[in-house]
């Protein structure tokens, strides 16, 4: 079974540009999720969609971050304008129904280096 | 208080040791919790479950205290490949789910 897919894996822009993340979830698990790692950190919590909606996107710094899963399927997370502080790896995460169960299944991750 | 507390170490350990982590969490209703194993450069993966007062899986055994709010993760007979940073993760939604991870404790185990 194909796992949680994420592109590009690896990106540096400098501040102030724009950046986008896709990511493409197991098929189908109704719940994808956006976390940011910043070194040293756990993952934090973006957004969560349940299928095409919006369950959770209070932590998303929604100035400059912006995420949409259109079709319910794939999602993209953009950045616009970049700054140095969202430096992190971005973890693309789904499963089969809400978080309670616990078992998220990560992509392998986006690493972006602001400069 | 913060969410989740985890002491980062790192715990550096010889094969076949035994060690335990602890984990304080802030929001006593949590009901469920949950074990995540990152290795360096990799994303996390479930490890174990945590729904009543503890769990065993093998050689690793998560242990829960409601009354002090801890909850804790047991490796018996470690092995080099056990080497990986091990967050925390309270579910902090209910059934609506919320999972708030620690920052991880980092294990090496060395031959």
């Amino acid at each position: 079974e194909a796992g949680v897919a994420q592109s590009p894996r690896y990106k540096i822009i400098e501040k102030r540009q724009s950046v986008a993340f896709w990511c493409n979830p197991i098929s189908g698990h109704a719940t994808l999720y956006w976390y940011q790692q910043i070194l040293g950190q756990g993952p934090k919590l973006l957004i969560q969609f349940q299928n095409n909606g919006v369950v959770d996107d209070s932590q998303l710094p929604k100035d400059r971050f912006s995420a949409e899963r259109l079709k319910g399927v794939d999602s993209t997370l953009k950045i616009q304008p970049a700054k140095l502080e969202d430096s992190a790896v971005y973890l693309c995460a789904s499963s089969l129904g809400l978080s309670s169960t616990g078992e998220l299944f990560f992509g392998e991750g986006s690493r972006l280096t602001v400069l | 208080r913060k969410e989740v507390e985890q002491d980062p170490g790192p715990f550096n350990v010889p094969e076949g040791a035994t060690v335990a982590f602890n984990c304080t969490y802030s929001n006593s209703a949590s009901q469920s919790f949950f074990w995540y194993r990152q290795d360096c450069r990799k994303e996390p993966k479930l490890l174990m479950s945590v729904y009543s007062s503890g769990n065993e899986d093998g050689r690793f055994t998560a242990q829960l205290n409601r009354a002090s709010q801890y909850i804790s993760l047991l490796i018996r007979d470690s092995k080099l490949s056990d080497s990986a940073t091990y967050l925390c993760v309270p579910n902090y939604g209910g059934s609506q789910g919320n999972l708030i991870f620690g920052k991880g404790t980092k294990l090496s185990v060395k031959p």
